[in-house]
């Protein structure tokens, strides 16, 4: 087991454009998480998923962005329309999801920057 | 609704020095708390918890952190800090009664630390 994986590490693209990012969790996390962090914040809640049901999705979450986990594996994040202020990273991390006590675990990120 | 506040944006300190970056939350409700580190490109790590019991809490690296109720605080600590400990602090609640298990990140501590 390799950790949590996410791919692409960077993506650029150009206003208006959509793009999706991938999360591979650790293969036994039942509970998925999506966070934004934006330059010098901490990370901002987005959306989890518990298996493969969305269980809550932040107001953060606007139209434009759409989650799934088809299988209760990975899971992707898709933008459409995408605007500069979604510049930021896309931080995905797993956890078993009866026990909050080990934390989460997460992958390294993907960057995405909106020109 | 949480919050948290981490006062300090940056705090340089020359090596095998000791350091203490500080942490306050705001809740209506009782909490967990959490600290995470960033090192550059990478995800977040686990440092240490807080979730029952003694209010020092030791976690991994040599730090440790203090629980206070009354000040709502929760202050981390290492007594000699190595140049390998430079990254990004972040601290963290979450609800304990919010079956997410979501987190609340405070905007971060960038350690500096020097030779």
């Amino acid at each position: 087991d390799t950790g949590v994986s996410q791919n692409p590490r960077h993506k650029i693209t150009k206003r208006g454009q959509n793009v999706t990012f991938r999360c591979d969790p650790i293969s036994e996390h039942n509970r998925l998480y999506w966070y934004r962090q934006t330059l010098g914040q901490g990370p901002e809640f987005l959306t989890y998923f518990q298996n493969e049901a969305q269980l809550e999705k932040s107001r953060l979450l606007s139209d434009r962005f759409s989650a799934e986990r088809p299988k209760g594996s990975f899971s992707t994040l898709e933008i459409q329309r995408t605007e500069q202020g979604d510049s930021a990273m896309y931080l995905c991390a797993s956890s078993l999801g009866r026990y909050r006590g080990n934390g989460y675990t997460f992958g390294s990120g993907t960057r995405l920057t909106v020109v | 609704a949480q919050s948290v506040t981490q006062l300090d944006s940056q705090v340089p300190v020359f090596e095998e020095a000791p350091v203490e970056l500080r942490c306050n939350y705001s809740s209506s409700v009782s909490v967990y708390l959490f600290w995470y580190v960033q090192y550059p490109n990478q995800g977040l790590q686990l440092l240490l918890k807080y979730l029952s019991g003694s209010t020092l809490v030791k976690g991994i690296n040599g730090f440790e952190a203090e629980f206070n109720k009354s000040q709502t605080s929760f202050h981390l600590r290492k007594p000699s800090v190595h140049i390998s400990d430079t990254a990004e602090y972040f601290c963290a609640v979450s609800d304990t009664k919010d079956s997410s298990y979501k987190l609340i990140f405070g905007s971060g501590t960038r350690l500096l630390v020097r030779p």
